[in-house]
């Protein structure tokens, strides 16, 4: 598509209950971004996918957060058994095959706002 | 000490003045340096890229420091609508596309 789009825009949960976020990004963008954004703070790094190469965890914050990336497009964030702190903005995003000349940018989806109540 | 570290601000500065911010880094490793604006209730959009030279995109010029690790973002004859978050963002090293995000100064540009 033109940009990455992201769904929902906005979910509201009740503690414990697992969630899926979902992104579609940019067509032919290889790499793919999990952020998310608390209430004032800095984006925080959860996952990265490059291609068919093993994503980048190293972010995820516990166990209860897993991601997949099917046929190296549509990307899912499940949280299970939310909690409250997990309540934040999640932004995906995805840039295009960078080599030694490029300096490419990421494009950002416009979030999933996720509140657990 | 914070990978990428910016004054939160917020600088409130009156149409057609000049505004600059710093960003600096802790890793002298880090290759790739970028500016993204964030409105409101937003997300992050590029700016712009900054290169070893420095570059321009009108009213906007990006500076990178190597040696005293830090980037700076000049803004001239701001306008209402420079109104934002301006993020720093450093890739740590070569080779990896995780982009460490500075948490943002805030610019309010007031008429």
């Amino acid at each position: 598509g033109a940009g990455v789009s992201q769904s929902p825009s906005n979910k509201v949960t009740e503690k414990g209950k697992d969630v899926e976020l979902r992104c579609d990004p940019i067509s032919g963008h290889t790499a793919l971004y999990w952020y998310r954004q608390s209430l004032g703070q800095g984006l925080e790094f959860l996952i990265y996918f490059q291609g068919n190469s093993a994503p980048d965890k190293s972010g995820l914050p516990s166990d209860r957060f897993s991601a997949e990336r099917t046929g190296g497009s549509v990307s899912t964030l499940t949280i299970q058994r939310t909690q409250q702190e997990d309540s934040a903005v999640y932004l995906c995003a995805s840039s295009a095959p960078r080599n030694r000349d490029t300096n490419y940018g990421y494009t950002f989806g416009s979030g999933t706002r996720l509140t657990v109540v | 000490r914070k990978e990428v570290e910016q004054d939160p601000g917020p600088f409130n500065v009156p149409e057609g003045a000049t505004v600059a911010f710093n960003c600096t880094y802790s890793n002298s490793a880090s290759q790739s340096f970028f500016w993204y604006r964030q409105d409101c209730r937003k997300e992050p959009k590029l700016l712009m890229s900054v290169y070893s030279s420095g570059n321009e995109d009108g009213r906007f010029t990006a500076q990178l420091n190597r040696a005293s690790q830090y980037i700076s973002l000049l803004i001239r004859d701001s306008k209402l609508s420079d109104s934002a978050t301006y993020l720093c963002v450093v890739t740590p090293t070569s080779g990896t596309y995780k982009y460490i995000f500075g948490t943002g100064t805030r610019l309010k540009v007031l008429a």
